[in-house]
């Protein structure tokens, strides 16, 4: 299984642009990245998934690097409402491997006026 | 429902009791898991069913977490002999197949004294 690193915590300003890294050395052929985020008493609610080069929604952006090492989230001109705890999970998400993606213990991201 | 409903939110518990959690995922969706997420750390998996097939359970901390899901789309997480190390959030997630954008519900918060 893929081990993910990202940063504990990350401190940004309202309307500025936020990118949070996570490494995944060990990626594999199948494996996707995805990205979620969670508010206090809440569940984690999805936000991402890509597989290589980019992939953008409404809400952000994820940038995979040809070796699919890493993966960097990217969230444009963030607002006090963004801060949460940002989770990356890589794994094969395919039906009968979905089962093995895991979370690790996240970034909190905080938004400062 | 829109989304993924779980009761009840908050339980609380004498140690000794049996408690059943329950699940409402978003209908027609095939996957479901159970994962447990203890303060301040990330969600742990517990088990997974694929329509009514628990297909892996491999993250039941021990017997006395029983999982089901007769139907194939409500599951109920059942803890015999409630002990204290069993106080966490309880998440429902589940997806139209696989991995492919995981939908959580709030969770239930279980306090066992």
């Amino acid at each position: 299984l893929a081990k993910t690193t990202q940063p504990i915590s990350m401190d940004s300003y309202e309307g500025q642009e936020v990118n949070i890294t996570c490494s995944h050395n060990n990626i594999a052929t199948n494996d996707y990245i995805t990205w979620y985020q969670q508010f206090p008493s809440q569940g984690p609610r999805f936000i991402i998934q890509g597989y290589k080069t980019k992939v953008t929604n409404e809400v952000a952006s994820l940038f995979i690097p040809a070796d699919r090492k890493s993966s960097t989230l990217s969230l444009p001109r963030v607002s006090l409402s963004d801060t949460a705890v940002y989770y990356c999970l890589v794994g094969d998400i395919s039906v009968g491997s979905a089962r093995q993606l895991t979370f690790g213990s996240g970034t909190q991201l905080t938004v400062l006026p | 429902g829109a989304g993924v409903s779980q009761s009840p939110r908050y339980k609380v518990a004498k140690r000794g009791q049996d408690v059943a959690l329950r699940c409402d995922p978003i209908s027609g969706h095939v996957s479901l898991f159970w994962y447990q997420q203890a303060l301040g750390q990330g969600p742990e998996f517990l088990t997974y069913f694929q329509n009514e097939a628990q297909l892996d359970k491999s993250g039941l901390p021990s017997d006395r977490f029983f999982a089901e899901r007769p139907e194939g789309s409500v599951s109920t997480l059942k803890i015999q002999r409630t002990q204290q190390e069993d106080s966490a959030v309880y998440l429902c997630a589940s997806s139209l197949l696989g991995g492919h954008g995981w939908f959580f519900g709030p969770g239930t918060r279980l306090t066992v004294l």
